[in-house]
């Protein structure tokens, strides 16, 4: 499948931070999805996006699907230190079946 | 609800064994997929089911066998496996069209001696 940059590889910050990671392709996309993966557990979905520029949020969560649509970033407001695990992108290339992800962001919060 | 559910959570099993992961959704969605999860990378697509069917393979060894008896359950067998299968098998679900959110079940961990 077609390979997401994602970016950064990991993050250590302190309780009350934000924080923000991106995700870009070489090709377009037709979806991008946000997941969270605590250690042992299956990802869970934090945001979906669906169109072009749209800047959705979820509590302290706000990601953005990229105008160019080879893009995406999610940003974490006043983290908090059950913030901590892998957050991947994820997303539908526009030619292609199977659901891409980029490497994750492993991130670390000290209270 | 968007809970996918999986049994059993941790699995261990001998290279002769034959044994049998077991997921099932109950949001009504007819795309069902099998995931392996190694250690600090992303998931890697194994089976697509679409309407009960398998539409793809993702060049998977013999050794694992998935099947999906209705459309809420999708099970995978398996026979024969090495220590490198080893890994976080993962089972998710979605609407089959081909942009529609996946949704993860929580996961059971395969451990082959």
């Amino acid at each position: 499948g077609q390979q997401l940059n994602q970016s950064p590889q990991s993050m250590f910050i302190q309780e009350g931070e934000d924080v923000s990671m991106n995700c870009t392709s070489s090709s377009i996309f037709n979806t991008w999805l946000w997941y969270k993966q605590d250690p042992g557990e299956g990802p869970v979905l934090l945001i979906a996006l669906y169109k072009a520029g749209e800047l959705t949020s979820n509590g302290r969560l706000t990601a953005q699907f990229g105008i160019t649509r080879k893009d995406s970033f999610l940003n974490i407001s006043a983290s908090i230190p059950s913030d901590v695990g892998i957050y991947f992108c994820a997303g539908y290339p526009n030619s292609g079946y199977a659901l891409n992800f980029g490497k994750g962001t492993s991130l670390l919060v000290t209270p | 609800d968007t809970e996918v559910t999986q049994t059993p959570k941790h699995l261990v099993m001998g290279m002769t064994n034959k044994k049998s992961l077991k997921c099932e959704q109950h949001m009504g969605h007819r795309a069902m997929y099998w995931y392996k999860q190694k250690a600090k990378k992303p998931p890697e697509l194994m089976f697509v089911y679409s309407y009960e069917k398998l539409s793809i393979n993702e060049s998977v060894p013999s050794r694992f066998s998935p099947e999906c008896p209705n459309s809420s359950l999708l099970n995978l067998h398996l026979h024969a496996l090495q220590p490198e299968d080893s890994a976080l098998y993962l089972c998710a679900s979605s609407q089959p069209h081909s942009t529609d959110t996946q949704y993860f079940g929580p996961g059971t961990r395969l451990t082959v001696l």
